[in-house]
């Protein structure tokens, strides 16, 4: 079956380090992939997809690029603010698929 | 807009209460969701409605009945919850299932729901 394996947290960085949180995942066909956001006490946020090979999503200042050769869809961010503290899930749909599959979540914490 | 809105935000009830969550999208979505997440963990698919059919059941107990009464709205019926049904519970929307490529899903803020 389909799974997404993230790096474990917590992460801490002070302010305007970079960022790398690695995802990899086990997939059949072409998966979707997604990073997702929550922010504590709140629910999950779309951060960027990508929905087939080589495509890079970016928003906030986020990117992940969508690698089918290492079936990684890794997220950076290359100057985190204290803002950015959150705790942060890699997801991937399957190509016909309806139900997404989560990671384990990051934890980040930022310094100010 | 991409605003899926839920109602309570909070939610303490007892294990004899019977209670109601509600969700609202106006996106068009044809696709509505219901997960539970514990602290620290991801969210569990609960329930998938499409086109206000239930679609998928991931062998929920009965003391949670959902309900999809048209194409904008979805609510979760809570009735006789154990302590460990505390957590929150999002719902989410997205294009139809059966379509390809980059269906996402659109959460909503989660109702917290504390059950004594």
């Amino acid at each position: 079956g389909n799974s997404v394996t993230q790096m474990e947290g917590p992460v801490t960085l002070s302010e305007e380090a970079f960022l790398t949180i690695n995802c990899t995942y086990t997939a059949t066909g072409y998966p979707s992939l997604f990073w997702y956001v929550q922010y504590p006490g709140e629910g999950l946020q779309l951060l960027l997809k990508a929905t087939k090979a080589d495509d890079k999503g970016s928003n906030k200042g986020f990117e992940a690029t969508y690698r089918k050769e290492t079936t990684s869809f890794h997220l950076e961010k290359g100057s985190v603010q204290v803002s950015d503290s959150a705790v942060y899930f890699c997801a991937l749909e399957g190509e016909y698929g309806n139900k997404l599959v989560f990671g384990a979540g990051t934890i980040l914490r930022v310094k100010s | 807009d991409t605003e899926v809105t839920q109602t309570p935000k909070h939610l303490v009830m007892g294990m004899t209460n019977k209670k109601s969550l509600k969700c609202e999208q106006h996106m068009g979505h044809r696709a509505m969701y219901w997960y539970k997440q514990k602290a620290k963990k991801p969210p569990e698919l609960m329930f998938v409605y499409s086109y206000e059919k239930l679609s998928i059941n991931e062998s929920v107990p009965s003391r949670f009945s959902p309900e999809c009464p048209n194409s904008s709205l979805l609510n979760l019926h809570l009735h006789a919850l154990q302590p460990e049904d505390s957590a929150l519970y999002l719902c989410a929307s997205s294009h139809p299932l059966r379509q390809r490529g980059g269906k996402t899903q659109y959460f909503g803020p989660g109702t917290r729901l504390l059950v004594l």
